[in-house]
């Protein structure tokens, strides 16, 4: 069963743009989530979603948001880049959206760059 | 929130080596899970573990919930042990997602 797959993998903006990255979760898992890793911050969680609906967000500016497809698949929007955000941006998936119950299983990440 | 507190911070082993990492927590936790960080970013699962003992090659992982604590054992390390190793866990629903501790990295060496 193919893992979790996330692209771009890498990604250059310039501050004010705005980005979009795209996460395809494990065949027959609904819930994602995203999180973001800097060296300063470390892993945060961003949010989640199940069955195209937000469940939960983590503490992040307006300027993050996401949306999921019929199918499961996840994009996460960034608008109006800062410095700040360049980051590593994890995907995960799982069967269902209580993260209490349910292993998160991670893929490879989206190294952004703002500059 | 939860806190987690994983120790030690850095650790470098010679190849062949036993070691130890913890990972302590505030509270009593639903899901706990530990992973292995590879060079190129990706977080790679090793145990989903909110309680007792598991066993995988040369890995382990024990969670005593009761005190709020958490070990994964690598024994005969391998060069390819290297990188860095978070525990990740969950006490109230998922509303906060998964929270990460801020890892150990470890550092096999030849």
């Amino acid at each position: 069963k193919a893992g979790v797959t996330q692209t771009p993998r890498y990604l250059i903006k310039t501050r004010g743009q705005q980005v979009t990255l795209s996460c395809s979760p494990i065949s027959g898992h609904r819930s994602v989530s995203w999180y973001q890793q800097t060296p300063g911050q470390g892993l945060q969680f961003l949010f989640e979603y199940f069955s195209e609906t937000q469940r939960n967000k983590g503490n992040f500016p307006g300027r993050f948001s996401g949306r999921q497809f019929s199918n499961s698949r996840s994009e996460m929007n960034v608008s109006t880049l800062e410095l700040g955000d360049s980051a590593l941006y994890l995907c995960a998936s799982s069967l269902a959206y209580r993260i209490s119950s349910y292993e998160q299983y991670f893929g490879p990440g989206t190294r952004l760059t703002v500059t | 929130g939860i806190q987690v507190e994983q120790s030690p911070p850095d650790l470098i082993l010679q190849e062949g080596a036993n070691s130890t990492l913890r990972c302590n927590f505030s509270d009593s936790v639903n899901n706990l899970q530990w992973f292995h960080q590879n060079p190129w970013g990706q977080l790679i699962n090793l145990f989903y573990i909110p309680s007792g003992t598991k066993q995988n090659g040369r890995l382990s992982a024990t969670t005593v919930a009761t005190e709020r604590y958490s070990l994964l054992y690598i024994s005969s390390s391998q060069t390819t042990d290297s990188g860095v190793y978070f525990c990740a866990l969950d006490s109230g629903g998922g509303a906060d997602g998964l929270t990460f501790g801020k890892g150990t990295h470890l550092i096999i060496q030849p």
